[in-house]
């Protein structure tokens, strides 16, 4: 089976930086995505790793490591709009995308 | 464009009817997929399609059938709908890296 498992809850004050891990297990890996989704809407599509290192989009950047199964999503500059769900995505043979459970990401000013 | 659309919005069943959902997509994505999210546990991955005329179970399939006839139209079948069928539903489509969801089709199941 698949399984990626993230921090089901995270708190950040406006203009913080915060990380959201990611781990996983799979079979067939070919990488792992974000996606963010506010309350009720649709997920949307942040950032893909395939390959190992960061990659880096505005003021978000995500991070993979093949060898530890590990990826990380970096908020910076965080702003009100920032909270929301968190979802890492795992992307397998077959092309099924498989979700983790998600982290809750609430930002105070 | 319109992306990814969802149809109905929302339904209220009564336990052991029949319904379909729709999803339309107008990228010519290869890939489609129907995921349930409820609270707490994400998206999961009911069933999803390769390409037109293909389909394969995804991590939750039990209780759901779909078809894909045409490449842009993805269906969602429940055959006899039971109260644990209560969730929202989304369908996405993709090429490549992204991923398109439509806007969710809440189902209550009564």
């Amino acid at each position: 089976g698949q399984s990626l498992e993230q921090p089901s809850e995270v708190t950040a004050v406006e203009g913080a930086i915060v990380q959201i891990n990611c781990t996983y297990q799979t079979s067939g890996f070919y990488g792992l995505s974000w996606y963010q989704q506010h309350d009720g809407g649709a997920p949307t599509f942040l950032s893909y790793n395939a390959l190992d290192g960061l990659e880096e989009t505005g003021r978000f950047s995500s991070f993979l490591s093949r060898s530890d199964s590990y990826g990380y999503l970096l908020l910076q500059e965080l702003q009100m709009k920032d909270s929301a769900s968190y979802f890492c995505v795992h992307a397998g043979a077959g092309t099924a995308l498989i979700f983790g459970k998600g982290t809750t990401l609430s930002v105070s000013s | 464009n319109a992306g990814v659309t969802q149809t109905p919005k929302f339904r209220v069943l009564k336990t052991g009817q029949s319904m379909t959902l729709l999803c339309a997509q107008d990228m010519n994505h290869e890939y489609m997929y129907w995921y349930r999210q409820d609270p707490g546990m994400g998206l999961r991955l009911i069933h999803y399609s390769v390409g037109e005329g293909t389909t394969a179970k995804g991590e939750v399939p039990d209780g759901y059938n779909v078809s894909r006839l045409k490449k842009q139209n993805f269906l969602l079948g429940l055959e006899s709908a039971a109260p644990s069928q209560t969730s929202v539903y989304f369908c996405a489509s993709r090429t490549g890296t992204e991923a398109f969801f439509g806007q969710g089709t809440r189902l209550t199941v009564v």
